[in-house]
């Protein structure tokens, strides 16, 4: 079993739509929880960190869920700039670091 | 400040050749990853190293592969012989520390086995 699943998608919103990602993960010691964004054919980078309390930055809101080990990466208003692939990253124990294969996003105008 | 550097960015071998793949991560940063990226996946580390020494090497196929990081500063990651299946894009992190701060990536090298 994977460490981290996710549903690769794709995913193709119009812009202004609210689309909300979901992962599960395998590992109840996990410790850290993030969401990296790659764009096509760059490297990952962090978008956000994932808080059991949940966390916003803007337009995004990070929510993690221990007890169904379940983590998701809102994002409201749309943007054609947020066209991405959305990379799930859970941080275990060791301190590595194990990513989900990714949801692509496309944001159509 | 620089981020991570690699290079080179593409590399064309032919089956059987081998090929280095060189990282330079941002300053200060002690540790260093090297990742491996298939196409539709995400990354999954082959080696972590906490200055000069691999800390977690479990994923790293020692048959063909081989990483150094000589003065816990620059490394270099090597394939010899490279197989078919190793077409992929191979990515450098680093970070401040191992339970520090964020790990940041280099733009990979993409390459491609013929």
């Amino acid at each position: 079993r994977k460490e981290v699943e996710q549903d690769p998608g794709p995913f193709n919103v119009p812009e202004g739509a609210t689309v909300a990602f979901n992962c599960t993960y395998s590992n109840s010691a996990s410790q850290s929880f993030f969401w990296y964004r790659q764009d096509c054919r760059k490297e990952p980078k962090l978008l956000m960190s994932v808080y059991s309390s949940g966390n916003e930055d803007g337009r995004f809101t990070a929510q993690l869920n221990r007890a169904s080990q379940y983590i998701s990466l809102l994002i409201r208003d749309s943007k054609l700039s947020d066209s991405a692939t959305y990379l799930c990253v859970v941080k275990t124990g060791a301190n590595n670091l194990f990513f989900g294969t990714g949801t692509r996003l496309t944001v159509i105008p | 400040e620089a981020g991570v550097v690699q290079s080179p960015r593409y590399k064309i071998i032919e089956k059987k050749q081998p090929v280095a793949f060189w990282c330079n991560p941002i300053s200060g940063h002690n540790t260093l990853y090297w990742y491996l990226q298939n196409l539709g996946q995400g990354p999954e580390l082959l080696i972590r190293y906490e200055n000069e020494e691999a800390v977690d090497d479990s994923q790293l196929p020692k048959d063909r592969f081989s990483a150094e990081r000589l003065k816990g500063v620059d490394s270099t990651l090597k394939i010899q012989p490279a197989e078919l299946g190793d077409s992929a894009v191979y990515l450098c992190a680093s970070s401040l520390g191992v339970d520090r701060g964020t790990q940041y990536f280099g733009p990979g090298t993409r390459l491609l086995v013929l």
